[in-house]
């Protein structure tokens, strides 16, 4: 039972450059989220997606894309990546039900746009 | 408006000493949540407790506690006898019924344990 892992755990792209930073969880868990963390600011949502097919825009969406084609699978994409998304990307999950529907999160992912 | 606010940066506290981590919060819900989460310094997140708008009690979880005042629109953390592994950020969070999807974060307060 790996619980949430996320896949790179570093990175480092160029201005302009794209990639998909890939979130899995074995949980059964419908709600899956991306936060990004910056020093000073907490945690800050950007998508999340409360089941298969489904996602949503959070507090700081633009210049990211989400999709979820498939439960355990939550993707975020940056198709042009800038020096302000450098930052520690968090995925998590959590159930629907049953208190205290507390999220479960992933290690993290360092990236570095340069 | 900040949803939650966090108003020590950083903590000092002596080992084996109780420390109080302050959280207020915003909402016009009547049903919410309020968790707190640790960030030690390899940054996972990891959860410690859970207190329910409509809960009476206020929430424990071994040497954690959270002290709920809800006229006060508060939610501090206490950790007692506080050990050296509990150096780390600590972080408030909480969900709203009405937006019950989302989790909205403090900033943090760093605690540091002082041999």
């Amino acid at each position: 039972n790996a619980g949430v892992t996320q896949t790179p755990k570093f990175r480092v792209l160029k201005t302009g450059q794209s990639m998909t930073l890939l979130c899995a969880q074995d949980m059964n868990h419908e709600y899956m989220y991306w936060y990004r963390q910056d020093p000073g600011m907490g945690l800050r949502l950007i998508h999340y997606s409360v089941g298969e097919g489904t996602t949503a825009k959070g507090e700081v969406p633009d210049g990211y894309n989400v999709s979820r084609l498939k439960k355990q699978n939550f993707l975020l994409g940056l198709e042009s990546a800038a020096p302000s998304q450098t930052s520690v990307y968090f995925c998590a999950s959590r159930l629907t039900s049953g208190t205290p529907y507390e999220q479960y999160f992933g290690p993290g992912t360092r990236l570095t746009v340069t | 408006a900040q949803k939650i606010t966090q108003t020590q940066p950083g903590m000092f506290v002596q080992e084996k000493e109780a420390v109080t981590l302050d959280c207020t919060y915003d909402t016009s819900d009547q049903s919410y949540g309020l968790f707190w989460y640790k960030q030690p310094s390899s940054g996972e997140m990891i959860f410690l407790i859970y207190q329910g708008s409509y809960d009476e009690q206020n929430a424990t979880e071994g040497r954690y506690s959270l002290n709920f005042q809800k006229a006060r629109k508060s939610a501090n953390l206490v950790i007692s006898a506080s050990q050296l592994g509990d150096s780390a950020m600590y972080f408030c969070a909480m969900r709203e019924a009405n937006t019950g999807n989302q989790f909205y974060f403090g900033t943090g307060t760093s605690l540091t344990v002082i041999p």
